[in-house]
């Protein structure tokens, strides 16, 4: 049964920085495409970022471009997310989710950990 | 990017009767290989989303046969033939043909 677990939110300045983990179990991890994705109170669903099974290739929305860095540790079936120069609009619940079949096939979310970017 | 309305973005509805949820793109989600890259996915309070519908019409195991996906093109639906309490939430559609993927704004769900 596919396990997405994340961690690493919490509340951080405006301006810092916060890195998110994602503990994948149940699948074969390096098989598949991880994504990440955000809630912010009172709006939809925001795809953030991808990266493919062997690391390789990444892609990102334009509004974090240059600020979010996604990788993955295959050996430790660990997925990351580094955010940069957080603001009052980076507060949401952030998740983990699992890709199948490709085209962003999104098939499994993670729980979600909460960030609060607030002085 | 490939915008995704949806409509209404909210619907109360009477448990036993049926709910409709419309989502159009801004482009059409028929990719070269044939498929049309357009999932729903509900979204229950406090819990993560779950994804009912890929490919337009494709139920995910374990969801209910009450739900079902159709459209094609720019123009997709999901209904509901019976609503139970169960299905309470914020329902979205997100298509995956265009880069980047994206949502649409979200349903929400309940009961009158």
């Amino acid at each position: 049964q596919v396990q997405l677990v994340e961690s690493g939110g919490g509340v951080v300045q405006p301006g810092r920085s916060l890195t998110l983990s994602c503990a994948a179990s149940g699948f074969r991890f390096n098989g598949y495409a991880m994504h990440w994705v955000r809630r912010a109170p009172g709006r939809g669903l925001e795809w953030l970022a991808v990266v493919a099974g062997d690391g390789n290739e990444k892609y990102f929305r334009d509004s974090v471009k240059g600020r979010f860095t996604i990788s993955r540790d295959n050996s430790r079936n660990t997925l990351n997310l580094q955010m940069n120069s957080l603001s009052a609009d980076d507060t949401a619940v952030y998740y983990c989710a699992k890709e199948d079949g490709g085209h962003s096939q999104i098939d499994s979310w993670g729980q979600g950990t909460l960030v609060t970017v607030s002085s | 990017d490939v915008v995704m309305t949806q409509s209404p973005l909210s619907l109360p509805v009477t448990l036993g009767q049926p709910a409709s949820i419309s989502c159009r793109s801004s482009q059409s989600l028929e990719y070269s290989d044939g498929n049309t890259y357009l999932n729903w996915f509900q979204q229950r309070p406090g819990q993560s989303p779950r994804r009912l519908i890929y490919k337009v019409s494709n139920r995910d195991s374990g969801v209910p046969d009450r739900f079902s996906g159709s459209g094609s093109g720019t123009d997709f639906t999901l209904k509901i033939s019976r609503v139970e309490a169960d299905d309470v939430g914020v329902y979205y559609c997100m298509q995956g043909t265009h880069f980047p993927p994206t949502f649409g704004q979200g349903t929400k769900v309940e009961v009158k």
